[in-house]
């Protein structure tokens, strides 16, 4: 069974404060894919990243990264310098290979304080 | 670009009556979906397309119906709304299996 697993239910940040986004994910598939997803609030949900399991390099881009962690079974999210845009909810998700599901997390909401 | 497109924005329903949410894509994409998002829930798969006349049951597909006669269309019926579909529900699509998601910006029900 697959599982996404998002602890944290809320955050808040003062602006320019880094914040990390946790997601643990449990698959007995070694064939995986990793998603990040925002929906700000006006409700459409944003493709971030996708990450394949024979990938751990870590990703940048801008002030978002990503630390994709087999061992421990992890894909978190860092936002550098966070701006009052970043304001969000954040989901996590995983796919299997073969599947043609994405099973989400139930997500962070991220509030970024001016 | 339209992109992923849903219909209505908006509906309230009494218990019993049945309504079709529509999804249109334009970008000739193979499959689509139908999820619902619920407080504390995260997003759960209704149901499924991965091509023009196909469907699939996804997590949580009682009470409610689909069907792909056209490649761009992805219809979602409720035949008997009940207060347990109160929620918001988002159409999906992309190229293959292998693509992200495209999201449409969602439908808020409310059953009372």
């Amino acid at each position: 069974a697959q599982k996404v697993t998002q602890a944290q239910t809320e955050i808040s940040v003062v602006e320019k404060e880094d914040v990390t986004l946790d997601c643990v994910y449990e698959t007995r598939d070694t064939t995986y894919y990793l998603f990040w997803y925002k929906q700000p609030p006006s409700g459409e949900l944003v493709f971030l990243i996708r990450r394949n399991s024979f990938d751990e390099q870590n990703e940048i881009s801008g002030r978002y990264s990503w630390n994709f962690q087999k061992s421990t079974s992890s894909f978190n999210f860092t936002i550098t310098a966070s701006q009052v845009v970043d304001s969000a909810v954040y989901f996590c998700a995983l796919r299997i290979f073969r599947a043609n599901n994405l099973f989400f997390g139930t997500g962070t909401r991220l509030t970024v304080i001016p | 670009n339209a992109g992923v497109t849903q219909t209505p924005k908006f509906r309230v329903l009494k218990t019993g009556q049945s309504m079709t949410l529509l999804c249109a894509q334009d970008m000739n994409h193979e499959y689509m979906y139908w999820y619902r998002q619920d407080p504390g829930m995260g997003l759960r798969l209704i149901h499924y397309s991965v091509g023009e006349g196909t469907t699939a049951k996804g997590e949580v597909p009682d009470g409610y119906n689909v069907s792909r006669l056209k490649k761009q269309n992805f219809l979602l019926g409720l035949e008997s709304a009940a207060p347990s579909q109160t929620s918001v529900y988002f159409c999906a699509s992309r190229t293959n299996r292998n693509s992200p998601l495209h999201f449409g910006n969602g439908t808020r029900l409310t059953v009372t």
